[in-house]
């Protein structure tokens, strides 16, 4: 099973307003991934969890809080979002940085989030 | 740094006949490749992937890549196109060597628009 499985798979959101994406794989993988992407974009890595701890986080704005109760689980929460925010959040996971393979990533259908 | 060209915005093709899909890398280590494929309000899906071995490398829905060392290359392919093949395609390129959290880290190229016509 290579699936990864994103909630919600939309989110319209207020400025003001706080709310999570969540992200669950059960492939015993110990990276995961915080992309976002705009419409026919390539997706910008924004976190990376190895190891369930943040190993990188690309300059992400504070309004962007990620987490990661345990090596199956990652959220992501949003917090007085700015309209330019909206775009499709994509989570993915892969085996860790120590193992011998296989490398791929595999992508979360995503959440379309819309910031009014 | 790594990087990952993909010369062509769109490629349109007819349907039945072969198609190809550029893309060229540059990284300071052996790279490892991979094919994404994206349907409209989809993740990516993984296609394929070249580690070491073969140079061509066969993928789901009867894709395969061909390795190309010497002009740093990473083309994708198909003998026969399919409508269903209509979606955007990202090529992307990770470092071989380990050295610490950004070793796994994928650079994706700006990705091709393929249009399959009937």
């Amino acid at each position: 099973d290579t699936e990864v499985t994103q909630t919600p798979k939309h989110l319209v959101m207020g400025m003001t307003n706080k709310k999570s994406l969540k992200c669950e794989q059960h492939m015993g993988h110990r990276a995961m991934y915080w992309y976002k992407q705009k419409a026919k974009k390539p997706p910008e890595l924004m976190f990376v969890y190895s190891y369930e701890k943040l190993s990188i986080n690309e300059s992400v704005p504070s309004r962007f809080s990620p987490e990661c109760p345990n090596s199956s689980l990652l959220n992501l929460h949003l917090h007085a979002l700015q309209p330019e925010d909206s775009a499709l959040y994509l989570c993915a996971s892969s085996q860790g940085p120590r193992s011998r393979g296989p490398y791929e990533q595999y992508f979360g259908p995503g959440t379309r989030l819309t910031v009014t | 740094a790594q990087s990952v060209a993909q010369p062509e915005d769109q490629v349109n093709v007819a349907e039945g006949n072969p198609l190809t899909v550029k893309c060229t890398y540059s990284v300071s280590g052996n790279p490892y490749l991979f094919w994404y494929v994206q349907y409209p309000n989809r993740g990516l899906q993984f296609l394929l992937k070249y580690i070491t071995g073969d140079n061509l490398v066969k993928g789901s829905y009867g894709f395969e890549a061909e390795f190309n060392k010497s002009q740093t290359s990473f083309h994708l392919k198909k003998p026969s196109a399919l409508v269903s093949d209509s979606a955007l395609y990202f090529c992307a390129v990770r470092d071989w060597g380990y050295s610490g959290a950004g070793s796994y880290q994928l650079t994706f190229g700006k990705g091709t628009k393929l249009s399959v016509i009937p």
